[in-house]
């Protein structure tokens, strides 16, 4: 199982880009690397989800590169309403279980 | 869109009864997981379930059980409970076991408090 590691904490304003760079050193072939989003008292959510170069949709970009060995979250434009506790996730999505490590706990200000 | 139902969404019970967690997944989902989230912690996997037979087993107390009935519901069966027991219930579920996809579609949870 790739162990991952993402800042404790990151602290943005609104209208900036955020971008959560997660480090997974020992990934596998098989894992893909996947990203939630958890607000308090809620159960998380599905972000994005990527195996190389670059993933988009309509809420965020998922940079991986060549190497794979870490992954950068990009966040356009954020609001107040993004502030939660973003999860990268590492693994065979075959296996269907979800590990969830210790998540980025991003605050938005005004 | 449908979402995941869980029921109750607040459980209060006394140290060494049982509990009885449900979850509905969304219409056609067929997995359903399990996962506990105690106070300050991160989600961890408990159990799933793929076609009414269990997929995957995690890190799941043998006081507790769990099945998924012919209607895809599920029900997480709690005995001799304990005080650290108290945590977020979530269910989550998916389209098919074994895809290229790591999409699971979380419910609201169950909060259990154990006194």
């Amino acid at each position: 199982l790739a162990k991952t590691t993402q800042p404790i904490s990151m602290d943005s304003y609104e209208g900036q880009e955020v971008n959560i760079t997660c480090s997974h050193n020992n990934i596998a072939t098989n894992d893909y690397i996947t990203w939630y989003q958890q607000f308090p008292s809620q159960g998380p959510r599905f972000i994005i989800q990527g195996y190389k170069t670059k993933v988009t949709n309509e809420v965020a970009s998922l940079f991986i590169p060549a190497d794979r060995k870490s992954s950068t979250l990009s966040l356009p434009r954020v609001s107040l309403s993004d502030t939660a506790v973003y999860y990268c996730l590492v693994g065979d999505p075959t296996l269907g279980r979800l590990y969830f490590g210790r998540g980025t706990q991003l605050t938005v200000w005004p | 869109a449908a979402g995941v139902i869980q029921s109750p969404r607040h459980l209060i019970k006394e140290k060494r009864e049982t509990a009885t967690l449900k979850c509905y997944p969304i219409p056609r989902h067929d997995t359903v997981y399990w996962y506990q989230q105690g106070p300050g912690q991160d989600p961890q996997f408990l159990i799933s379930f793929y076609e009414k037979m269990q997929s995957d087993k995690g890190s799941i107390p043998d006081r507790f059980s769990a099945q998924q009935f012919s209607d895809y519901h599920s029900e997480l069966n709690m005995s001799s409970l304990e005080l650290g027991d108290s945590a977020l219930y979530f269910c989550a579920s998916s389209l098919g076991s074994g895809k290229d996809s790591y999409e699971q579609y979380f419910g609201p949870g169950t909060r259990l408090t154990v006194t």
